[in-house]
């Protein structure tokens, strides 16, 4: 258990609606990272989070947004849902920013399925 | 950041020592060299990091080449559990948190 929670576990949805996927950092973390994992991508870096700043961005569609939270947690929003975005999303914390180790803790992931 | 190649696949015998290279041939003088472990489909697990010395911790030891355009990752006492896909990845440390997975190995370890 890395102290990272996701929510949901599972998500079925229709092309085109609208989802939220929620993560809770490790106790005292201050960077929050988003990464989608599918089987023709891979696991990429969607965007970082640190202490409630964009910090970084990657391969992020204009479809999804994020944003951490006063209590550090963060919410990953997937609009416009497309086949496509069917895929495994996982949060990570670690406890800062620009450090050598800065070692990222996953959570579980959302598996979400677009129909 | 530095491209990564990783063999597709690797077996292991249970008790024996597995190895598994990464190459970097363009890895610059300010990145480090991480790896990352993934069982199933849980989240990535880090597993050790270096900048060229060798490395070693609770869960493998890092053996980075001289002129860093490679580096080996050993698991001593390979067993069942870890089983996984393996990912190296290189970074410049203080510039980026981010993590750049390539498609990694996947080393199956049998009894």
């Amino acid at each position: 258990d890395s102290g990272v929670t996701q929510t949901p576990k599972h998500l079925i949805t229709a092309t085109g609606q609208r989802v939220t996927l929620r993560c809770s950092p490790r106790s005292g973390d201050l960077s929050v990272y988003w990464y989608q994992q599918s089987l023709d991508q891979g696991l990429q870096f969607l965007i970082q989070y640190y202490n409630g700043e964009e910090r970084a961005k990657g391969n992020i569609l204009e479809r999804f947004s994020a944003q951490q939270f006063p209590d550090l947690h963060s919410e990953l929003n997937l609009s416009s849902l497309e086949l496509g975005d069917s895929a495994l999303y996982f949060c990570a914390s670690s406890p800062t920013t620009g450090e050598v180790k800065n070692e990222q803790f996953f959570g579980p992931g959302t598996r979400l399925t677009v129909l | 950041d530095a491209k990564t190649t990783q063999p597709t696949s690797m077996d292991c015998a249970e008790g024996r020592a597995a190895n598994l290279p990464c190459n970097h041939s363009t890895i610059s003088g300010n990145e480090y060299v991480y790896w990352y472990r993934q069982i199933h489909s849980q989240g990535p697990q880090y597993i050790i990091h270096g900048l060229k010395n060798n490395e070693t911790n609770e869960m493998a030891s890092l053996i980075i080449t001289e002129d860093r355009k490679s580096s080996t990752l050993i698991l001593p006492h390979a067993t069942l559990r870890d089983t996984a896909v393996y990912y190296c990845i290189v970074r410049v440390a203080y510039n980026t948190d981010k993590l750049i997975f390539g498609t990694g190995t996947r080393l199956q370890v049998f009894p």
